[in-house]
């Protein structure tokens, strides 16, 4: 398996443009997790799917945050609008279990200007 | 809210030399992750501590994890210019199973 894969790598925007960020977890796995790190905040659990449903989104920074898993090898993460404190790493992981290894992809930069 | 404080949050030293970095809460947490983060690149697991008092080895780093559960140390050995990163610690919730994240020690082992 290649791993999680995420894209795009890198992602300039400007401010109030859309968002979208894509993510495929490792086949077989149960669990899907989007995290956001930053320098000031470290990483952070934005929400997590089990078997493509929304579990717990208590993470999510506000409205203009939404996530999607219309497939087991499928997510997205979409920022409508975008603001510059939204610039950040986002990381999609995923996992056989709740508890278990964490796999992470590589990591979206995105930076809204 | 349950945290991990890690702690230093940025240490350099020379190649060879021992060093121990530390994940602490006041919380119980039911098991303990450490990763590494290398630059560009996603956490990747090292370890899962799960007994109160284990102790873990892989090659030239030692975990442990606390009595009480509520804190690790990870000791390296000898650290070589390839052990250098980010290396963050995250505990499994007793009460949510949620997982938490420290913000990480970033290391920099000097050649």
């Amino acid at each position: 398996d290649a791993g999680v894969i995420q894209s795009p790598r890198h992602e300039v925007t400007e401010m109030g443009q859309e968002v979208t960020l894509r993510c495929k977890p490792i086949s077989g796995h149960d669990y899907l997790f989007w995290y956001r790190q930053t320098m000031m905040r470290g990483l952070e659990l934005l929400i997590y799917f089990n078997n493509n449903v929304p579990i717990d989104d208590s993470g999510m920074p506000e409205d203009r945050f939404s996530a999607k898993m219309p497939n087991a090898s499928f997510s997205t993460l979409k920022i409508q609008p975008s603001e510059p404190r939204d610039s950040a790493v986002y990381f999609c992981a995923s996992s056989l279990n709740r508890r278990g290894e964490a796999f992470f992809g590589q990591g979206t930069r995105l930076t809204v200007v | 809210t349950q945290l991990l404080e890690q702690s230093p949050q940025f240490l350099s030293i020379q190649e060879g030399e021992n060093l121990t970095v530390y994940c602490n809460s006041s919380s119980v947490f039911s098991s303990l992750q450490w990763y590494r983060q290398e630059p560009g690149e996603g956490p990747v697991l090292l370890v899962t501590v799960v007994t109160g008092g284990e102790v873990k080895k892989l090659k030239r780093l030692t975990f442990q994890f606390g009595d009480a559960r509520k804190d690790s140390s990870l000791h390296i050995t000898a650290a070589q210019p390839g052990d250098t990163g980010l290396y963050l610690c995250a505990g499994a919730s007793n009460r949510d199973d949620k997982i938490i994240f420290g913000k990480g020690t970033r290391l920099h082992i000097l050649p």
